[in-house]
């Protein structure tokens, strides 16, 4: 596609709930990244994507996030068992691939509101 | 481990006055810097970007950065503010390492008529 497109928009959930955040990435793009961006708060790095394979998980807060990506092109990332905590705006960004010369394009994102 | 600092949690301006946005990074390495706006509701947008050569980098909507290793920084100016600048500014350094974008806290811009 042209952009890098997610979603929902917007995803309210109460807590307890699971969750699925759908990132489709610019197409061509091998490497897709997830932040989170909690309420006035700076972009917090979660887990990137180098084709389906993930070679860094650290950013993951808890065993209830977990981000799969599947035939090189879409990513998901599920919250379980959501918390209040876990309310944010959640960025997906692609770029050609995970190397430094290389601009990552993000979406608009997915607000996340846990009640 | 590589940070960027933003020391300006907020800046206002008037219209039309210039405008510099503080950025300070730490990497053992040449760096690969960014600046990123975010409009209200908005993804984040490239400005600009630093990978090699000339310090200072021209980038969308009159900005420019100029890198200074000397002082590990990456100050993001514009001569001149438009009303449509106000928005949150972040900047961003490669972590080779780790292969991933380490972004500062950023920077809300208010600008009065």
């Amino acid at each position: 596609g042209a952009g890098v497109s997610q979603s929902p928009s917007n995803k309210v959930t109460e807590k307890g709930k699971d969750v699925e955040l759908r990132c489709d990435p610019i197409s061509g793009h091998t490497a897709l990244y997830w932040y989170r961006q909690s309420l006035g708060q700076g972009l917090e790095f979660l887990i990137y994507f180098q084709g389906n394979s993930a070679p860094d998980k650290s950013g993951l807060p808890s065993d209830r996030f977990s981000a799969e990506r599947t035939g090189g092109s879409v990513s998901t990332l599920t919250i379980q068992r959501t918390q209040q905590e876990d309310s944010a705006v959640y960025l997906c960004a692609s770029s050609v691939e995970a190397l430094g010369a290389n601009v990552l394009t993000f979406g608009a994102g997915s607000r996340l509101t846990v009640l | 481990a590589q940070s960027v600092t933003q020391p300006d949690i907020h800046i206002t301006v008037s219209e039309g006055a210039s405008l510099e946005l503080r950025c300070n990074y730490s990497y053992g390495a040449t760096p690969y810097l960014f600046w990123y706006v975010q409009s209200p509701g908005q993804g984040l947008q490239l400005l600009l970007k630093y990978f090699s050569g000339d310090t200072l980098v021209q980038g969308i909507k009159g900005f420019e950065a100029e890198f200074k290793r000397s002082q590990s920084s990456f100050n993001l100016r514009k001569p001149s503010v438009h009303w449509s600048d106000a928005a949150e500014y972040f900047c961003a350094v490669f972590s080779g390492g780790y292969n991933k974008l380490i972004f500062g806290a950023g920077t809300r811009l208010a600008v009065h008529p």
